[in-house]
């Protein structure tokens, strides 16, 4: 079973549209969770870190669901900027290195 | 955030040559680390490169294969080895702040092996 697991998409939506991803996680020890937005030939970027209580930043809302092992990235009143893939992070067995998902795909259209 | 120079950007090698990596960044960082992404594929953790001590390798991951330095806390270098077709890859160094703003990536190297 991989680490990270993501539904890979695509997940075509039209603009101003609400959408959710999911991502699962198998490391039961996980302490830190993330999601990043990954450009086409582009390095990932920090979108948000995932908190335990939940956490909001501006359009984007990320939950954490420890018993279930269970992480969310809901993004409302999409924009075609949004149009990305979109990587679940959870630190490793290591402690400090991550694990990545595979990614979810979002094509924002007009 | 820190600023990562990665170098280089993109290159096409020849198999059974090999090519060195380099990842500067403008700050000391404790951490840093070493990441391939296949085509199509995700992130993929090769090393984690501690300075002054040899690299922490993951499963898979070999130091003959990809030798890694980390000479001082604002650089590294990884080397892929006796590259073959399946080495083409992009390849990502990465770097936890110090100052608790998280992870941060260089801008990857394309590597293409003929």
């Amino acid at each position: 079973r991989k680490e990270v697991e993501q539904d890979p998409g695509p997940f075509n939506v039209p603009e101003g549209a609400t959408v959710a991803f999911n991502c699962t996680y198998s490391n039961s020890a996980s302490q830190s969770f993330f999601w990043y937005r990954q450009d086409c030939r582009k390095e990932p970027k920090l979108l948000m870190s995932v908190y335990s209580s939940g956490n909001e930043d501006g359009r984007f809302t990320a939950q954490l669901n420890r018993a279930s092992q269970y992480i969310s990235l809901l993004i409302r009143d999409s924009k075609l900027s949004d149009s990305a893939t979109y990587l679940c992070v959870v630190n490793s067995n290591s402690g400090y290195a991550l694990n990545f998902g595979k990614g979810t795909s979002l094509l924002v259209t007009p | 955030s820190a600023v990562i120079s990665q170098k280089p950007s993109r290159d096409i090698c020849q198999r059974g040559t090999s090519l060195t990596i380099q990842c500067q960044v403008d700050s000391q960082v404790t951490m840093m680390f070493w990441y391939r992404q296949q085509p199509g594929q995700s992130l993929t953790l090769i090393a984690t490169a501690n300075q002054g001590s040899e690299a922490t390798y993951e499963s898979g991951f070999v130091i003959d294969k990809f030798p890694i330095s980390r000479p001082n806390l604002t650089f590294s270098t990884l080397t892929v080895s006796n590259l073959s077709p399946e080495d083409s890859s992009i390849y990502l160094c990465s770097v936890l702040e110090d100052t608790g703003y998280g992870y941060t990536f260089g801008s990857g190297t394309r590597l293409t092996v003929v």
